[in-house]
């Protein structure tokens, strides 16, 4: 079966410092990898996703991640966080067989600190 | 990217009563719909799979006969909260995706549901 786990429940980062969230999955195949983010009270947008190709994805408002199949992982880096990225970051994984069944991992909550 | 509409966006109801939330793609047809629950401070949980013209898949240990969903188009499908319990107030979000076509799921923008 499908799983993701986040393990950092909340981290804190200052300001204009650098950002990693930690994302491993299980799956049987090359799964579809995704990141998630969820300001409070609001629905989910997505920042990056990976399916095929280079591992290395870009994705909006300065973020990225990488695949690496070997550690079964997908962490997701910002080199500069802003105030505004606090928020709610969600890794999720999803197979295309029957429809993308998307699950997700626990979350991680970001604080920005000045 | 597709654009899946949720509505209402929140509802309160009373104790005892039903509650329906639609869940419509605008631009495309969804043979696949996905219907999730969050609760404060938690994750997304899926509750079920429901392909159009069939009978919805559910997940262990989600009532079907509270959780009712119906997907009778290609563009709609309805979830209705039956006889709703203050438990049952949480956050619910529907996918959508057109088998084959795209590379990944569309959210709606959620409904918060109050029961009172």
């Amino acid at each position: 079966a499908q799983s993701v786990t986040q393990p950092d429940i909340h981290i804190t980062v200052s300001e204009g410092a650098s950002l990693e969230l930690r994302c491993n999955y299980s799956y049987g195949a090359t799964p579809y990898l995704f990141w998630y983010v969820q300001s409070p009270g609001q629905g989910l947008q997505l920042l990056l996703k990976y399916f095929s190709g280079d591992t290395l994805v870009q994705g909006i408002k300065g973020f990225e991640a990488e695949f690496k199949r070997s550690q079964s992982s997908f962490n997701l880096r910002k080199p500069s966080v802003h105030w505004s990225d606090a928020a709610e970051y969600f890794c999720a994984v999803a197979s295309n067989t029957g429809g993308f069944k998307t699950i997700f991992g626990a979350g991680t909550r970001l604080f920005v600190k000045a | 990217g597709a654009v899946v509409s949720q509505h209402p966006s929140r509802v309160i109801c009373k104790s005892g009563t039903s509650v329906k939330i639609e869940c419509r793609s605008l631009d495309f047809q969804a043979t696949t719909m996905f219907w999730y629950r969050q609760f404060p401070k938690q994750s997304l949980m899926l509750m079920a799979t429901s392909n159009e013209g069939s009978k919805a898949t559910y997940e262990q240990g989600v009532e079907k006969d509270k959780f009712l969903i119906n997907h009778a188009s290609l563009t709609l499908s309805t979830l209705t909260v039956t006889s709703a319990h203050p438990e049952d107030s949480s956050f619910y979000i529907c996918s959508a995706d057109s088998q084959g076509l795209n590379t990944e799921a569309f959210f709606g923008q959620g409904t918060r549901l109050t029961v009172v």
